[in-house]
């Protein structure tokens, strides 16, 4: 079966500092791996998504991530992170195939704190 | 215009009592979820469904139960409210190709409903 972990419960870093997000997925095939992001009082938006082909993704806001499968980890990384990111980012792996397509498991949650 | 919206966004109710909250995306989406995020941000999948047809339905207890009009309502009712049922609910919908994968991977999210058992 499919899970997430995330090992950082709360990171906090200045304004224009360099943040990585750490995520370790548990998948027997290829997994779709994906980072969403939830501003307070707010669903989740996708922020990328790796389903195959080139190992580093780029998405909204500036960020990007890299799918490292001997390590099982996908990574999310901002090189400047500005106030607006402070948000919970969730860390997704899909199955890509049959059932487990069907939905996302999501891993706990990195608190992200910006601090002027 | 809101892509996915559910109401309410606030529900405080008692113990014991039966309530729905319902969600409509206005997407095109033919595939719908619900959420449940417990108080330590742990988000879980209830319920999917596709063309309003039952596709995923996680290990949860059958107070709960999603009804669907059409492809573009997920409505959740629960009855006999617990204490543990506390928690925000998200509404969810997608894509997808034939065979059952996500198109896009994509889910969006609606804005959360909370609901407070006291």
């Amino acid at each position: 079966a499919q899970s997430v972990t995330q090992p950082d419960i709360h990171i906090t870093v200045s304004e224009g500092a360099s943040l990585e997000l750490r995520c370790n997925y548990s998948y027997g095939a290829t997994p779709y791996l994906f980072w969403y992001v939830q501003s307070p009082g707010q669903g989740l938006q996708l922020l990328l998504k790796y389903f195959s082909g080139d190992t580093l993704v780029q998405g909204i806001k500036g960020f990007e991530a890299e799918f490292k499968r001997s390590q099982s980890s996908f990574n999310l990384r901002k090189p400047s992170v500005h106030w607006s990111d402070a948000a919970e980012y969730f860390c997704a792996v899909a199955g890509s195939n049959g059932a487990g397509a069907n939905n996302l498991f999501f891993g706990t949650g990195t608190r992200l704190t910006v601090i002027p | 215009d809101t892509a996915v919206s559910q109401t309410p966004k606030y529900l405080v109710t008692q113990m014991g009592n039966d309530k729905s909250i319902k969600c409509e995306q206005n997407l095109g989406h033919d595939t719908m979820y619900w959420y449940k995020q417990d108080s330590k941000k742990f988000l879980k999948i209830m319920f999917s469904y596709n063309n309003k047809e039952l596709i995923i339905n996680e290990t949860v207890p059958n107070r709960f139960s999603p009804k669907s009009p059409d492809k573009a309502h997920l409505n959740l009712h629960i009855n006999s409210l617990e204490l543990g049922d506390s928690a925000v609910y998200f509404c969810a919908s997608s894509a997808r190709l034939a065979g059952g994968r996500l198109k896009t991977g994509e889910l969006f999210f609606g804005e959360g409903s909370r609901l407070t058992v006291l």
